[in-house]
């Protein structure tokens, strides 16, 4: 079965301060692997898609690594500011019709001024 | 331009009723997804439409669920007969499939559905 974990399901950090979230998947054929931000209330954002090929990528102050051998990914949040309180999910599509995305429970991040 | 947009945004029934949720895509996205998202839980996938193709509905959980896409546009998602553990926010995702494997879905804010 295809699933996506994350750790840790929640975090508080001081504003100003760095974290890494970490997701570990099991979705095969892997296709692609993204993160999203999910603030209270409202639908989840697109932060950054990695296919296999790729190892980093950056989105402002977030940079997502992704390591198609061990199948983990993680998202760094550089000088966290308030606004970066949310759900950060990690999702991943697998190769298979459809482009259908298997979801991480999430982490939810609050940030303490 | 509008991204896109689900209505209600707070639903509150009676366990047995009969709910009815809408949500309007992006203008010419072809695919169209639903998720459920409950209480502490990760996104649930229910069910997905790409253009004329049958839908996808792998992911509903019983017959009590269905939808409809009318148009290649507008979709509404039913719940016959609610029960409290729907509860839950429905969310509408869009997407333009272009058959990039990188194909982004746009997610819209959302119908929080209480079934008392």
């Amino acid at each position: 079965k295809n699933q996506v974990e994350q750790s840790p399901q929640s975090l508080i950090i001081l504003e100003g301060k760095n974290c890494t979230l970490q997701c570990n998947y099991t979705v095969s054929p892997f296709s692609n692997l993204r993160w999203y931000k999910q603030d209270t209330g409202r639908g989840p954002v697109s932060l950054t898609i990695m296919t296999f090929s790729e190892n980093t990528k950056s989105n402002g102050r977030y940079t997502a690594t992704l390591d198609a051998d061990t199948k983990q990914s993680s998202l760094h949040i550089t000088a966290s500011q308030l606004s970066d309180s949310a759900s950060y999910i990690c999702v991943v599509s697998g190769r298979a019709a459809g482009n259908k995305l298997t979801f991480g429970g999430g982490t939810r991040v609050l940030v303490k001024p | 331009g509008a991204g896109v947009s689900q209505s209600p945004s707070n639903k509150v029934t009676e366990k047995g009723k009969d709910v009815e949720l809408r949500c309007d895509p992006i203008s010419g996205h072809t695919a169209l997804y639903w998720y459920r998202q409950s209480l502490g839980q990760g996104l649930e996938f229910l069910i997905y439409f790409q253009g004329n193709s049958a839908p996808d509905k792998s992911g509903l959980p019983s017959d009590r669920f269905s939808a409809e896409r009318t148009g290649g546009s507008v979709s509404t998602l039913t719940i016959q007969r609610t029960q409290q553990e729907d509860s839950a926010v429905y969310l509408c995702a869009s997407s333009l499939y272009t058959g990039a494997i990188t194909d982004t879905q746009y997610f819209g804010p959302g119908t929080r559905l209480t079934v008392l």
